[in-house]
């Protein structure tokens, strides 16, 4: 069965440096989005990503969050001045139309010290 | 702001028991909502439920859409240890395609 795989599963960095997170959704699929979720809290929105255009972007997605899709297989989420309060798990879903489904990817999560 | 709410935050239970996990909302031009099992990672998707789609079974789990209450209920009967995990109520709504997620119910299901 397809399946939305992301790398790497774990990404430690000090604060201020620049992390990539990579994603690569399932084949046939359309519509990419990252969310994020901080340990203990809820899951939340940060992105959503069509025809090489941001659709949607939460608060959260400030100047310092970038998304691209650099090929026709990888979607990723660069945050270009990491702070402490980026540490979360980070999810990448996709889905191949707007109202149905989402499928998530199993996470990266993110430590910044 | 879309909101949603879930119900009971956490819930231990034996084998063989029934649980009903609870999700109310408050979205703006409701479009769907959909319920995922969050082991240890990803959520994983378990049903999707909208204005012409307002109950699904699939086994042993179940799940209903009140449209007049903005609210849904899951419910898993015989309960196996392999059901504990937590289970997370999202909303689509407005014209975009992003999920609102509640805060999840942390199901515990002793042997």
């Amino acid at each position: 069965e397809p399946e939305v795989t992301q790398t790497p599963s774990h990404q430690v960095t000090q604060m201020g440096q620049e992390v990539i997170l990579r994603c690569v959704p399932i084949s046939n699929h359309l519509y990419f989005y990252w969310y994020r979720q901080i340990l203990g809290q809820k899951v939340e929105f940060l992105v959503s990503f069509y025809n090489n255009e941001i659709s949607e972007k939460s608060e959260i997605f400030d100047d310092q969050f970038s998304v691209e899709r650099p090929d026709g297989s990888n979607f990723t989420l660069k945050i270009r001045s990491t702070k402490l309060e980026d540490s979360a798990m980070y999810f990448c879903a996709s889905n191949p139309r707007p109202g149905v489904e989402q499928y998530f990817g199993p996470g990266t999560r993110l430590t910044v010290t | 702001e879309d909101k949603v709410v879930q119900s009971p935050l956490s819930l231990v239970v034996h084998e063989g028991d029934t649980v009903t996990l609870n999700c109310s909302y408050e979205v703006t031009n409701f479009r769907s909502l959909l319920w995922y099992k969050q082991e240890k990672k990803a959520p994983t998707f378990l049903f999707m439920l909208t204005s012409s789609g307002i109950e699904k079974k699939s086994g042993r789990l179940s799940s209903i859409l009140d449209k007049k209450e903005l609210s849904s209920i899951l419910n898993i009967t015989a309960t196996q240890t392999g059901d504990s995990a937590i289970y997370l109520c999202a909303v689509g709504g407005n014209a975009g395609n992003m999920l609102t997620f509640g805060g999840g119910t942390r199901l515990m299901v002793k042997p």
